[in-house]
C-alpha cells in the first residue's frame, strides 16, 4: 500500500463549487504539505502543517484553505473554485529526523479541472 | 529569494546516450539539493540528494554533485534507458527557511527513444 494517498485522483467541477481534496499518510510524519503543479512552473507551495495545531500559508494560499484533522490527514479545500485553479495537486510529508528532515514524500496527485 | 533554474525541455535522446540536465540555484546559506523524478501519471519520487558542498548523490545510475562555487547540481547518467523517460525536477531546501519547504525548478521532460 502507498504511504501517501490522495483522493480523488481526478475531479472535474464547475466554477463556484466547493471542493475538498484529501490526503492521508501512514509514514508517521509530522509535517505535511500541499503543492500545486502547473505546466512550466514546477510545484508551488499552498499550505503546510507541522502538527494538528500548526497550519501555515505557503506562497499561493489565496483561494484555498486547509484542515489538519489528525496527524495522518491533511485536507485542502477550494471554497469557490475558479478556472485558474485547474492544476495537478500534490500532498507531501516529511519527518523530523536529522537525516531526513527536509526530504519529502509525495502522493500520486489529484488532477482538478474547473470549468 | 531562493530559486532553482533548470534547462528547458524536452530532452530527446536515443537509448544508451549520455544524459545531462543542468540545474543552478540561488539561495542564502547552504541549502540541501534534490533531484525528483515524475513518471507518467505518478507523483514525485526522490531520485537523489546532496546536503553539503562537494557531496555526490547517486541512485539508479544517476549522479549529481553539489558545486557550491558554481551553484549547480547537474544531473547525469552515462547510459539512459527507455524506462528513464520522465519529468525531472531539481529542488532545494533552504536551511534558513523554517517551513522546510522545497523550492522546485520548472522540470525537464526526458524522452528516450529505443
Amino acid at each position: 500500500d502507498a504511504d501517501v494517498t490522495q483522493t480523488p485522483r481526478n475531479r472535474i467541477t464547475k466554477t463556484g463549487k466547493r471542493i475538498m481534496l484529501e490526503c492521508s499518510q501512514t509514514k508517521g510524519h509530522d509535517r505535511m504539505y500541499w503543492y500545486r503543479q502547473d505546466p512550466g512552473l514546477g510545484l508551488r507551495l499552498i499550505y503546510y502543517s507541522f502538527d494538528v495545531k500548526d497550519i501555515n500559508k505557503g506562497e499561493i494560499s489565496d483561494g484555498y484553505s486547509v484542515s489538519r484533522q489528525a496527524q495522518a490527514k491533511f485536507s485542502l479545500s477550494l471554497e469557490s473554485a475558479i478556472p485558474n485553479q485547474t492544476a495537478l495537486y500534490f500532498c507531501a510529508t516529511s519527518g523530523t529526523g536529522t537525516s531526513s528532515y527536509n526530504e519529502q514524500f509525495f502522493g500520486p496527485g489529484t488532477r482538478l479541472t474547473v470549468l | 529569494g531562493d530559486s532553482v533554474t533548470q534547462m528547458e525541455g524536452p530532452v530527446t535522446l536515443s537509448e544508451e546516450a549520455f544524459l545531462t540536465i543542468n540545474c543552478t540555484y540561488t539561495a542564502t546559506g547552504y541549502p540541501s539539493l534534490f533531484w525528483y523524478v515524475q513518471y507518467p501519471g505518478e507523483g514525485l519520487q526522490l531520485l537523489l540528494k546532496a546536503t553539503k558542498a562537494d557531496d555526490k548523490g547517486s541512485n539508479k545510475g544517476f549522479e549529481a554533485t553539489y558545486r557550491k562555487e558554481t551553484t549547480s547540481f547537474h544531473l547525469e547518467k552515462g547510459s539512459v534507458q527507455v524506462s528513464d523517460s520522465a519529468v525531472y525536477f531539481c529542488a532545494l531546501s533552504a536551511p534558513v527557511d523554517s517551513s522546510y519547504k522545497l523550492i522546485f525548478g520548472s522540470g525537464t521532460r526526458l524522452l528516450v527513444r529505443p
